[in-house]
């Protein structure tokens, strides 16, 4: 069965420093997003992307996050300067349709900030 | 008024049992109700959702009951089994579709 794809599964970082979590969305979805996860807590939306352009961001993705579409099969989140509180797991999803379509999610990345 | 609002934080069932999560929400302009199942370790998997046009919706032991007037949603496990525990979150969708709102989420432990 095809699945949403994440590397990698463990980052740790200094505070300060860049990094890029991996995403390779299923094969014909359309649809791309990320969500975060702090521990203990509920999952929250940070971005959603279709047709090489942000849809929609809410206002924890300010302009330390950004995301790509580098080629046809990967999509990235990139935090410029990494702090304490990014500590979190991030989700990738992605539908085929987007507007109420199933959204399937990868197994997530946690990002280790010390 | 963009969240949903999940009960309880924690649930223990006996196998055989029914497992119940409530949840509610403001935002009349959600249009679509999912609720996730997540084991640890791994990303939140689709379990069943439901339109606000229709007001239940079973998939083998699992039943969505939707109130739209109370702006209120569930899900009931029938016949819970030890291989249901997982965190379940319920969310919701607005009809732009862009983005999925998520409840804090139920930790479900049914006991053999």
């Amino acid at each position: 069965e095809p699945e949403v794809t994440q590397t990698p599964s463990h980052q740790v970082t200094q505070m300060g420093q860049e990094v890029i979590l991996r995403c390779v969305p299923i094969s014909n979805h359309l649809y791309f997003y990320w969500y975060r996860q702090i521990l203990g807590q509920k999952v929250e939306f940070l971005v959603s992307f279709y047709n090489n352009e942000i849809s929609e961001k809410s206002e924890i993705f300010d302009d330390q996050f950004s995301v790509e579409r580098p080629d046809g099969s990967n999509f990235t989140l990139k935090i410029r300067s990494t702090k304490l509180e990014d500590s979190a797991m991030y989700f990738c999803a992605s539908s085929v349709l987007g507007g109420l379509d199933i959204q399937y999610f990868g197994a997530g990345t946690r990002l280790s900030v010390l | 008024q963009q969240q949903v609002k999940q009960s309880p934080q924690s649930l223990i069932v006996q196998k055989g049992g029914i497992s119940i999560i409530n949840c509610a929400y403001e935002n009349t302009a959600f249009d679509y109700f999912p609720w996730y199942q997540q084991f640890p370790g791994k990303g939140p998997a689709l379990l069943i959702a439901i339109r606000p046009d229709v007001s239940e919706k079973k998939e083998g032991r699992f039943t969505i009951s939707f109130n739209k007037s109370a702006k209120q949603f569930s899900l009931h496990i029938m016949d819970s089994q030890p291989g249901d525990s997982a965190t379940y979150f319920c969310a919701a969708e607005g009809r732009d579709g862009n983005k999925l709102v998520f409840g804090a989420g139920t930790i479900l432990r049914v006991k053999s």
